[in-house]
């Protein structure tokens, strides 16, 4: 069974702090990606990855960061958190394209205060 | 870049009915998918369906494609108290329409509520 775990389920960071917020993987699949969910916005990509150490922007990279140093692991960073980074991050893997289904982590509900 | 949107927003229905919910889309797409979120958890995907099929079945869904009017419809019958989520559509976009491979664009959802 595919299994794609985040490291926090919730996390409480302030202001100008950088945070991590790490995602792994046990199915080997290529794909990974950072989505964030927001109260009527639905979700929206952040980065995604095809294979270790590459990377693409998704619709909103501006203030995230992400790192691919292993197939299983994709982490994604906040430089500064600032409030309106507030949201729940979504984690998700696919093997192959977009004829294959995405699988997804529980979220990580991050507060920035 | 919105591509795919749900149609009703909230759904309110009783155990034992019926509960359609509806996806519309704006350019030409090789799949959809379907997924449903329950409160506080991640997506779980239901059902994927081509552009070359116009129906599919899985249990007790149904999920239907026009590629004409570019639009999906998620059909759960006899729902259950279980069943309560928001539910979502997600299209890729062919590369012919600036679309990357393996990514996917999610609407905003349909929050169904079943109640006992």
């Amino acid at each position: 069974d595919v299994k794609v775990t985040q490291s926090s389920r919730y996390l409480v960071k302030r202001t100008g702090e950088k945070v991590f917020l790490e995602c792994v993987q046990d199915m080997d699949h290529e794909n990974m990606f950072w989505y964030r969910q927001d109260p009527g916005l639905g979700l929206r990509l952040i980065y995604f990855s095809y294979d270790v150490k590459m990377k693409e922007k998704g619709d909103i990279p501006e203030g995230y960061s992400v790192s691919r140093e292993k197939k299983e692991r994709f982490s994604l960073i906040l430089e500064s958190a600032s409030t309106n980074q507030t949201s729940m991050y979504l984690c998700a893997t696919a093997q192959g394209g977009s004829n294959q289904p995405q699988h997804f982590g529980d979220g990580t509900r991050l507060s920035i205060l | 870049s919105q591509q795919g949107e749900e149609d009703p927003q909230a759904l309110s229905i009783q155990e034992g009915e019926n509960a359609t919910m509806n996806c519309s889309y704006k350019t030409s797409i090789n799949n959809l998918q379907w997924y449903r979120q329950n409160s506080g958890r991640g997506l779980v995907h239901l059902i994927l369906i081509r552009s070359n099929e116009r129906e599919k079945h899985s249990g007790r869904l149904r999920v239907t494609l026009d590629t004409s009017k570019k639009s999906s419809s998620l059909l759960i019958t006899a729902s259950r108290a279980a069943d309560t989520a928001s539910y979502f559509c997600a299209t890729d976009i062919s590369p012919n329409y600036g679309g990357s491979q393996g990514n996917l664009i999610f609407g905003k959802g349909t929050k169904l509520s079943v109640k006992p």
